[in-house]
């Protein structure tokens, strides 16, 4: 079974360029998530779908951050214009129907560096 | 804010040593998980408990839940070089989001 898919796996760009990472998760879960990981840190929710619902976004940064995921399968999470302080790595995670927050399966990350 | 908090920040043992890691937390969960990051790779489940749970066990792991004290224990016995990670403890908080904590560096010396 493939797991979750992201990329690019590194991105290096300057302040104020947008940024785009890509998510595809395991077929068949209907739940994705998205975060954002600092160094040293725990990853810290970013977004959280129901198939194609945004069901939990409070920690999103709205003004910058936006992240949509069309027909409920993959997902692309955008920042427009990119700060320095957004240099982080970028996990996406999927799980399946059982119910959100049971066991989520990681993707390899996206580490963003802001320049 | 930080529900998890994973003690000690950091763990050095010898490779066949038992590696004890523990979770505290501050509001009422529907479950705690476990999982595992090695350098450069992404995060691993490892192990959920629910709240009406008291102790689970996955080969190697041992984890204990006590919701009266809001802590958790992570037992790794007879330690590998390969067990090398950092390890979090994430809690789901009734009707909130999981949260992540800092996790616990541990280090496995041969």
């Amino acid at each position: 079974e493939a797991g979750v898919v992201q990329s690019p796996r590194y991105k290096i760009i300057e302040k104020k360029q947008p940024v785009a990472f890509w998510c595809n998760p395991i077929s068949g879960h209907n739940t994705l998530y998205w975060y954002l990981q600092n160094l040293g840190q725990g990853p810290e929710l970013l977004i959280r779908y129901e198939n194609e619902e945004a069901v939990d976004d409070s920690q999103l940064p709205k003004d910058r951050f936006s992240a949509e995921r069309l027909k409920g399968v993959d997902s692309t999470l955008k920042i427009q214009p990119a700060e320095l302080g957004d240099s982080a790595v970028y996990l996406c995670a999927s799980s399946s129907p059982a119910g959100p927050y049971n066991e989520q399966f990681f993707g390899p990350g996206t580490r963003l560096t802001v320049l | 804010s930080q529900q998890g908090e994973e003690d000690p920040q950091a763990l050095s043992i010898q490779e066949g040593e038992n590696a004890t890691m523990n979770c505290s937390y501050k509001t009422s969960i529907n479950n705690l998980q476990w999982y595992r990051q090695n350098s450069g790779r992404g995060l691993v489940h490892l192990i959920l408990i629910r709240s009406n749970e008291r102790e689970k066990h996955s080969g190697r792991l041992r984890v204990t839940l006590d919701t009266s004290k809001k802590s958790s224990s992570l037992l790794i016995t007879a330690s590998r070089a390969a067990d090398t990670a950092s390890y979090f403890c994430a809690t789901a908080p009734i009707d909130d989001k999981i949260i992540f904590g800092k996790g616990t560096r541990l280090h496995i010396l041969p």
